[in-house]
């Protein structure tokens, strides 16, 4: 069974310009979530979904960031225009959430860096 | 809200020695811990997980962690280290009810020849 696929693996974008990430979660995961990994640092959400429905979006700098997950699967997450300090990995994840106080196992894509110049 | 520590940024360990990573989370309830292992380029690769029951887990590639609520750690550890466990480890709490994880900043281990 196919992982989480995301695409692209690198991009090398200057500033000021806008850019597009795109995630492709484990078939049949309900929930799907973007975290941006800056250098030296752990994973940060930036966004989870459950299926369409954006449900925690609270970390996502929202005047610049954008994200989608049309027909719940596939998602993309764009910035627009990039700046310096957007240059990290961002992080898809996607887990079946069925509900209750259990917890879902998360698993991650390869991430796609980012470098702003 | 919940939060990690790890206060090792590196650590080196001799192939062959024994590792111990320690983490420390903070959270009001009973939490779901879990330890992930990233390789340079990779994605992240869930290594072990406590939710309840016994607080010694046994994990993937010989690894295994100890929760110690008293002292609010769950610390990693390996008895034996091998040159390909080179990578960057990272130690994430997650809450009941949602599946959201909040990560600690990695430790990063090389292993010596």
């Amino acid at each position: 069974e196919a992982g989480v696929v995301q695409s692209p693996r690198y991009k090398i974008i200057e500033k000021k310009q806008p850019v597009a990430f795109w995630c492709n979660p484990i078939s049949g995961h309900n929930t799907l979530y973007w975290y941006r990994q800056n250098l030296g640092q752990g994973p940060e959400l930036l966004i989870r979904y459950e299926n369409e429905e954006a449900v925690d979006d609270s970390q996502l700098p929202k005047d610049r960031f954008s994200a989608e997950r049309l027909k719940g699967v596939d998602s993309t997450l764009k910035i627009q225009p990039a700046e310096l300090g957007d240059s990290a990995v961002y992080l898809c994840a996607s887990s079946l959430d069925l509900g209750g106080s259990s917890y879902n196992e998360q698993f991650f894509g390869p991430g796609t860096r980012l470098t702003v110049l | 809200a919940q939060s990690v520590t790890q206060p090792d940024i590196h650590i080196t360990v001799s192939e062959g020695a024994s590792l111990e990573l320690r983490c420390n989370y903070s959270y009001g309830a009973t939490p779901y811990l879990f330890w992930y292992v990233q390789s340079p380029g990779q994605g992240l690769q869930l290594l072990l997980k406590y939710f309840s029951g016994d607080t010694l887990v046994q994990g993937i590639k010989g690894f295994e962690a100890e929760f110690k609520r008293s002292q609010s750690s769950f610390n990693l550890r390996k008895p034996s280290v091998h040159w390909s466990d080179a990578a960057e480890y990272f130690c994430a709490v997650g809450a009941a009810g949602y599946s959201t994880l909040t990560f600690g900043k990695g430790t990063m281990l090389l292993v010596s020849p």
